[in-house]
């Protein structure tokens, strides 16, 4: 069966500092993968999503950058984070296709 | 845990009442459906889809409706369990090439032993 890793499960950093959080998933091959930012209240917003091993494609202009070194790997990361960075980050995989996403258990992160 | 549930609608059950969760959808051209549960602190975890050549699919204790009509979606839980409290949400897309998922905010369900 196929499962979905996200780590860390919670994060602060200060303003300023580089970001790196990573998503794997294991059980598929070739799937879609995708980083989505949650607020309280607010529907998931959709950030990147990739088709392919280095296609990244970015769906709101923001201090944030996406990237899929491995066909299973899926990194999102930030040279200097600011305090509007702050969210429960999460990751998700879908098959190609019409078919559901499955998502990560997701990251705090956490800006000071 | 997450604080997602803040300013959600809230939809109080009784355990062992059935429960129904509703959604509008606003594209038209959406042709596929999908509810999430989503518990605190946790990622959305899928529940049941449904594509637009239907209009009910039943999963286990859950059934979803669609209304294409007035652009209706809605989730009914069969005996409530207080496990079943959460924010559930649903999500509408298009089908073809990529899929853009539009998510909704949610709704609150807390279940009252």
């Amino acid at each position: 069966s196929q499962t979905i890793h996200q780590w860390p499960a919670t994060l602060v950093q200060p303003v300023g500092s580089p970001l790196s959080l990573e998503c794997t998933v294991e059980g598929t091959s070739n799937p879609n993968l995708y980083w989505y930012r949650q607020a309280a209240g607010r529907g998931l917003q959709l950030l990147f999503y990739s088709v392919g091993i280095g296609q990244i494609s970015s769906e709101v202009p923001q201090n944030l950058s996406a990237s899929r070194p491995q066909d299973r790997q899926f990194i999102l990361s930030s040279k200097k984070l600011l305090l509007s960075d702050s969210g429960f980050y999460l990751c998700a995989w879908s098959s190609t296709g019409t078919q559901p996403q499955h998502f990560g258990d997701g990251t705090r992160l956490s800006i000071l | 845990g997450e604080s997602v549930g803040l300013h959600l609608p809230t939809l109080s059950v009784q355990e062992g009442d059935n429960s129904i969760i509703n959604c509008a959808y606003s594209n038209s051209a959406s042709d596929y459906f999908i509810w999430y549960k989503q518990e605190s602190g946790k990622g959305p975890q899928f529940i049941i889809d449904i594509r637009s050549n239907m209009d009910k699919r039943q999963g286990q204790r859950v059934t979803v409706l669609l209304n294409k009509t007035v652009k209706h979606l809605s989730l009914q839980i069969a005996a409530t369990q207080p496990g079943d409290s959460a924010v559930y949400f649903c999500a509408e897309t298009s089908s073809g090439g990529y899929q853009k998922v539009t998510f909704g905010i949610g709704t609150k369900l807390q279940v009252i032993p």
